[in-house]
């Protein structure tokens, strides 16, 4: 059984419009984090969180906006998409928000037109 | 520039070759993880590996903090090894860590 959901795993938007991006952890873990991946980029941290709070958010833009509802839930909401946004999505999860290893879900394939 | 330098930026082995796979990093860091993903396919952790050399069957990694930098050795290569080797950095601060990635190797393995 998968450990991290990500729903859905492609997903087609116009420009313009707003998309939710969702994310479960099912490893018990306490932390979570998203990571976009662009075409020839190096994977980019976005968000991190811990016990559901924010703790680091490196996204300039308030377009992307995490939301938290349980423990095991962080997803990512965006809004007034661009084509520049497509890319893929990754959420990541760990057992605490220091030293160690992340684990990451299938990611979310998203293209904007 | 680039805080995590991956090298080379793709590599061709025969079956049964071996690669070494380099990470140097331009600023200190407190561990780094090392990742296997296929195309259009997830991260899956190969090692989390803060220091020293750890191995996990035909695949070593081997750090060195204070030199800033990481390998990962592949040995006697399957096709099934091929796709993208990434490494990260784990940074980590007043807000916690994040991971910052390289740009990856792209493996492919012929028979």
């Amino acid at each position: 059984d998968p450990k991290i959901i990500q729903k859905p795993k492609y997903l087609v938007a116009v420009t313009g419009s707003e998309k939710i991006l969702i994310c479960e952890q099912y490893l018990g873990h306490n932390a979570m984090y998203w990571y976009r991946q662009s075409a020839k980029k190096p994977l980019e941290f976005m968000f991190s969180y811990s016990y559901q709070k924010l703790m680091d958010n490196q996204t300039a833009s308030s377009r992307f906006q995490p939301q938290s509802s349980k423990k095991n839930h962080l997803d990512l909401q965006i809004t007034a998409l661009k084509p520049d946004d497509s890319a893929t999505y990754f959420c990541a999860s760990s057992q605490d928000h220091s030293q160690d290893t992340q684990y990451f879900g299938p990611g979310t394939r998203l293209l904007v037109l | 520039g680039q805080q995590v330098q991956q090298s080379p930026t793709s590599l061709v082995l025969q079956e049964g070759e071996n690669a070494e796979l380099q990470c140097n990093f331009s600023t200190s860091l407190n561990s780094m993880q090392w990742f296997y993903q296929r195309p259009g396919g997830s991260l899956i952790s190969v090692f989390y590996n803060p220091s020293g050399t750890k191995q996990s069957g035909r695949l070593t990694s081997t750090t060195v903090i204070k030199e800033r930098r990481s390998s990962l050795h592949i040995s006697s290569s399957q096709i099934t090894d091929s796709g993208t080797y990434l490494c990260a950095m784990e940074q980590r601060g007043s807000s916690g860590n994040k991971l910052i990635f390289g740009i990856g190797t792209l493996l492919s393995v012929k028979p």
